[in-house]
């Protein structure tokens, strides 16, 4: 059983561009997160999410924006695709008291041309 | 969040001991200690964390300084699937814990 699951793998688009990545957990976690993986593969948070409260890395531009249809969910929408959004990108999950054990995704990998 | 330093790479033999460094000279009192590792095309790993005192897993030991500036991750039989990419992290254990990943070291397994 796949406990974080991101569809798709491989996202290959044009600048300018809009497109989403999903993201789902079956591990009955409250709390989500996504992650950006560029290309010297340095990993950089980019939001948290817990029902009703979101933490957004201040340095994530707007164009990025996560959407939650419900718990298990966490979906990145991308607006407006530029040359440097082009990364792995990983969704995580973990229990609100146990944040320091997050289950991640296997990767989406973003290019954009 | 306070900064970590670790060695870009190292070496080891499989089926030997590896000791993975890292320093952390301005944790802070309520900083827990974090440790992720990354195989070649897979998402971060879970590894251990700690506070204070030395801690066992099934994965590894954490060996944690007296004056908590530094820390060891223990692997004690390295393996080839152990080649990974290892992430010290510190963070409090609190809701909403993001974690701030840096260089990491990447340990190759030789067999």
């Amino acid at each position: 059983d796949t406990a974080v699951s991101q569809t798709p793998k491989y996202l290959v688009t044009q600048m300018g561009n809009d497109k989403s990545i999903k993201c789902e957990q079956n591990l009955g976690h409250d709390t989500m997160y996504w992650y950006k993986q560029d290309s010297k593969k340095f990993l950089k948070i980019m939001f948290s999410y817990n029902n009703k409260e979101l933490i957004i890395n201040e340095t994530v531009p707007n164009r990025f924006s996560p959407k939650s249809p419900d718990k298990a969910h966490l979906n990145l929408h991308i607006n407006s695709l530029e040359l440097g959004d082009s990364a792995v990108y990983f969704c995580a999950s973990c229990y609100r008291d146990r944040g320091y054990e997050q289950y991640f995704g296997p990767g989406t990998r973003l290019t954009v041309t | 969040d306070a900064k970590t330093t670790q060695p870009n790479s190292m070496e080891s033999n499989e089926e030997e001991p590896v000791h993975l460094p890292c320093n952390h000279s301005t944790i802070s009192g309520t900083d827990y200690i974090h440790w992720y590792r990354q195989l070649p095309s897979q998402g971060p790993e879970y590894v251990i964390h700690g506070l204070t005192s030395n801690v066992n897993n099934r994965m590894a030991s954490l060996a944690i300084a007296e004056d908590r500036k530094s820390s060891t991750l223990i692997l004690h039989r390295a393996t080839l699937r152990d080649a990974a990419v290892y992430y010290c992290i510190l963070a409090r254990n609190n809701a909403g814990n993001m974690l701030t990943f840096g260089g990491g070291t990447r340990l190759m397994v030789k067999p």
